[in-house]
């Protein structure tokens, strides 16, 4: 089974940038790596994937080195509203199901 | 367009009651699966179906029994509830064509049960 490993809290402040890793091992080769935010109460959301390299859109960036072990999510300037639980999802080669979600990391954004 | 709607949002159930969690789609996508979220675990796949009348067996399955009788709905059925089973869980789905789930297919989810078992 894949394995993926998260911080299980980080804290920053407004405007600061925020890099969050995601470790993950025995993934599966043609698969991407997604990420997902979630809110209290709420479902998660998706905001960024990726295969390798970098790759940014208008919320998140995400980085992905060439061995594909690990990933790491960047929000640039943060606010307040970034406050959630930031959860990657990567693929299982071993398993029919072939979805694991990381155990999500609690980011808190203070003033 | 609603998305996707779970019922109900909260319920309270007594050790070996059963009952059933509704879970409906109006994007027409294919799959459908179902989640359930624990304190320090993330979100963990109990059972998923990828189209009609098909359904299989996630990471964690024993205990819940699942259908899709229609396409845009998928039931979670909990046939004789134990406190372990007190969570919150989550219904998504993604408009996946091909044969098996992958992780790039974005995925919809509800907006979750909360589920306790007493």
């Amino acid at each position: 089974l894949a394995k993926t490993t998260q911080p299980i809290s980080m804290d920053s402040y407004e405007g600061q940038e925020v890099n969050i890793t995601c470790s993950h091992n025995n993934i599966a080769t043609n698969d991407y790596i997604t990420w997902y935010q979630q809110f209290p109460s709420q479902g998660p959301r998706f905001i960024i994937q990726g295969y390798k390299t970098k790759v940014t859109n208008e919320v998140a960036s995400l980085f992905i080195p060439a061995d594909r072990k690990s990933s790491t999510l960047s929000l640039p300037r943060v606010s307040l509203s970034d406050t959630a639980v930031y959860y990657c999802l990567v693929g299982d080669p071993f398993s029919s199901y072939k979805l694991i979600f990381g155990s999500g990391t609690r980011l808190l954004v203070r003033p | 367009n609603a998305g996707v709607t779970q019922t109900p949002k909260f319920r309270v159930l007594k050790t070996g009651q059963s009952m059933t969690l509704l879970c409906a789609q109006d994007m027409n996508h294919e799959y459908m699966y179902w989640y359930r979220q624990d304190p320090g675990m993330g979100l963990r796949l109990i059972h998923y179906s990828v189209g009609e009348g098909t359904t299989a067996k996630g990471e964690v399955p024993d205990g819940y029994n699942v259908s899709r009788l229609k396409k845009q709905n998928f039931l979670l059925g909990l046939e004789s509830a134990a406190p372990s089973q007190t969570s919150v869980y989550f219904c998504a789905s993604t408009s996946s064509p091909g044969d098996r789930v992958l992780p790039q297919e974005t995925q919809y989810f509800g907006p979750g049960t909360r589920l306790l078992v007493l």
